[in-house]
């Protein structure tokens, strides 16, 4: 079946860690994208990615970094920059139509 | 710039009532416009979407949606709620016929059904 995976669904960061986040289709979409979920506050877009080896800083990048040298993956690091990376963090990529397919989610917690 | 704003960041509704969440968009040319549902601790789902065709659109599990151009507005409807549809509920626009190009998403309605 095809599908966006991500891995793992919780994960768990000492102050100070970066983390890496894995995100991988089998969809052959071009556009892949990262976006992070706070309560009340809808899903704000981090990193995007049009195609291999390109990709564009979305409104909230600071403190985070992506790689595209695979068109099916999309790994994003939450660096210790970022200054409050609590969060539940959604990959989505999109095809020639016109709609989002998303993963399940990470959810990621300091401690 | 392209913006959604949702009206009702929680609509509470008895099952077996009329569901209606609110959409209103903003964008300088035609968009294609979204609706998605979250469950808890789970990605989104596609609800129904529209892309210039038909401006009613029906989508999965009795929902549908009308644009409404002249109102600016895309709201969702169900004409009896079931307890199952308690989740959360995003509104999203994209610019029409660029690939490629993220979603805005409004900062979503939470719906609660009681019986």
């Amino acid at each position: 079946d095809g599908g966006i995976t991500q891995s793992p669904k919780y994960l768990f960061r000492k102050e100070g860690q970066n983390v890496t986040l894995s995100c991988e289709q089998n969809l052959n979409h071009d556009a892949m994208y990262w976006y992070r979920q706070d309560p009340g506050q809808g899903l704000r877009l981090i990193y995007y990615s049009q195609i291999v080896n390109d990709f564009q800083k979305g409104d909230i990048a600071e403190g985070y970094s992506v790689s595209r040298e695979k068109k099916e993956s999309f790994p994003l690091t939450v660096t210790s920059a970022q200054k409050n990376p609590t969060a539940f963090y959604l990959c989505a990529s999109y095809g020639r139509n016109t709609e989002a397919f998303f993963g399940q989610g990470t959810r990621l917690t300091v401690v | 710039a392209q913006s959604v704003t949702q009206l009702g960041s929680h609509v509470s509704v008895s099952e077996g009532a009329l569901v209606l969440l609110r959409c209103n968009y903003s964008s300088s040319v035609p968009p294609y416009l979204f609706w998605y549902v979250q469950y808890p601790n789970q990605g989104l789902q596609l609800l129904l979407k529209y892309t210039s065709a038909a401006t009613l659109v029906k989508g999965i599990n009795g929902f549908e949606a009308e644009f409404k151009k002249s109102e600016t507005s895309f709201h969702l409807t169900k004409p009896s709620a079931h307890m199952s549809d308690a989740a959360e509920y995003f509104c999203a626009v994209r610019r029409a016929n660029q690939a490629g190009t993220a979603l805005i998403f409004g900062k979503g309605t939470t719906l609660s059904v009681s019986s």
